[in-house]
């Protein structure tokens, strides 16, 4: 059980054009959903905690706009990378709460901006 | 100000040794302690937790960390390291504000050697 799933798993566009990536809880729903963002060899950094049917609360140095989170129902989370940028290529990482105090984390997305 | 240290970058063992992967923490209050293993280009698998009671907790794949207070450590464990434990390690404590959000700490590449 506590199964999460990203997709797409690896994804390469353009500069400038929109990346849509999908944060799936597959046997388990999910109130609250992260999205965290993984530099090659560092730790992952928080971006935003998505909660369903309102909206996303992003930290400090990320931008809303930029990196757009729904929550639409409690097995689904999306990020959009809008307007991407060489910058932004990176490693991003879902997770979803199960139970309290325990997240489950998706496999990753690395996305890659030409 | 709540955190995670994780003092080694990367720790070799010989296959069939016993394997330590420290951790200590600084939180106001009783912690929330979590180690998460990532394999590569993966997201992170769940190990074990800490929350109350035994201070030995008992983990996936024959992992088990001890909670020792005094020293405010959370060392992960194993009494016989396989190649296939090869892997990146994170220590994790719940925010004790957003009790949903997790810190992390930077990760320790563990490196098995047959």
């Amino acid at each position: 059980g506590a199964v999460v799933s990203q997709h797409p798993s690896r994804v390469i566009c353009k500069s400038g054009t929109s990346v849509k990536i999908e944060c799936r809880s597959l046997d388990f729903q999910a109130t609250t959903m992260f999205w965290y963002r993984q530099f090659p060899k560092q730790s992952l950094m928080l971006m935003a905690t998505s909660n369903e049917g309102s909206k996303a609360t992003y930290e400090q140095g990320v931008e809303k706009d930029k990196f757009l989170i729904n929550h639409a129902s409690l097995t689904l989370s999306t990020l959009t990378v809008t307007s991407a940028h060489p910058e932004d290529s990176s490693f991003y990482i879902c997770s979803a709460v199960l139970t309290t105090y325990t997240q489950y984390f998706g496999p990753g997305t690395r996305l890659t901006v030409l | 100000a709540q955190s995670v240290a994780q003092p080694e970058d990367q720790v070799n063992v010989a296959e069939g040794n016993p394997l330590t992967v420290k951790c200590t923490y600084s939180v106001s209050g009783n912690p929330y302690l979590f180690w998460y293993v990532q394999y590569p280009n993966r997201g992170l698998q769940f190990l074990l937790k800490y929350i109350t009671g035994d201070n030995l907790v008992k983990g996936s794949y024959g992992f088990e960390a001890e909670f020792n207070k005094s020293q405010t450590s959370f060392h992960l464990k194993k009494p016989s390291a396989l190649v296939s434990d090869s892997a990146l390690y994170f220590c994790a404590v719940r925010d004790m504000v957003n009790t949903d959000k997790l810190i992390f700490g930077t990760g320790t590449r563990l490196q098995v050697f047959p």
